[in-house]
């Protein structure tokens, strides 16, 4: 199906641990982002990319770590968990910057114990 | 990017027209206005962009001032389905999309 996908849905894991929220979009969009949003919030830049092997920091990047080795998949990865990253996180995508949509993915939501 | 300043929230009648501001006063001549939206519980959704003429789409229209520093994104008929947060968005072409805190539209019935 064409669009943006993000898995798992729904991740519970435990402080200290890797884990990794993974993106895929099938429009073969330039450039990806990732977001976080916290309770009652609004949306925080993670990091982004204008295309694959190039990624930039956001607003928020610290703990997190992303590739982008195809144009399709963007990876998150947390490398060691903390509460504080207890969040929904979505990913996003768009043939451009600026002049062109996003399209945002549904969003996964993480909860660090 | 230039900074937005929108009211935090507002409230309209339902199947009446909905005017949302959005001041950019610092906006440069080549950033794009956007506006997106979030219904509960779900990610943003595209609503329109412009950078320098009015903008018409299905879903809503966006006026933008002469000089551009404000905009308003005009619902013409707010439903109940429309009560969501508004944000307004400026961005440079080949650049990142950074939200503010949006409007808080709530629609009554």
């Amino acid at each position: 199906d064409a669009g943006i996908t993000q898995s798992p849905r729904y991740k519970i894991t435990e402080t200290g641990r890797q884990v990794t929220l993974m993106c895929h979009q099938t429009w073969s969009h330039s450039y990806m982002f990732w977001y976080r949003q916290d309770l009652g919030h609004g949306l925080r830049l993670i990091y982004y990319s204008a295309a694959a092997d190039i990624t930039d920091k956001g607003e928020v990047p610290d703990g997190y770590v992303v590739s982008r080795s195809k144009t399709e998949n963007f990876p998150l990865t947390l490398e060691s968990a903390t509460r504080s990253q207890t969040s929904v996180y979505f990913c996003a995508s768009s043939e451009r910057s600026g002049g062109t949509e996003a399209f945002f993915g549904q969003g996964t939501r993480l909860t660090v114990v | 990017d230039a900074k937005t300043t929108q009211p935090n929230s507002m409230e309209s009648n339902e199947e009446e027209p909905v005017h949302l501001p959005c001041n950019h006063s610092t906006i440069s001549g080549t950033d794009y206005i956007h506006w997106y939206r979030q219904l509960p519980s779900q990610g943003p959704e595209y609503v329109i962009h412009g950078l320098t003429s009015n903008v018409n789409n299905r879903m809503a229209s966006l006026a933008i001032a002469e000089d551009r520093k404000s905009s308003t994104l005009i619902l013409h008929r707010a439903t109940l389905r429309d009560a969501a947060v508004y944000y307004c968005i400026t961005m440079e072409y080949g650049n990142k999309l950074v939200f503010g805190a949006g409007t808080i539209l709530r629609v009554k019935s």
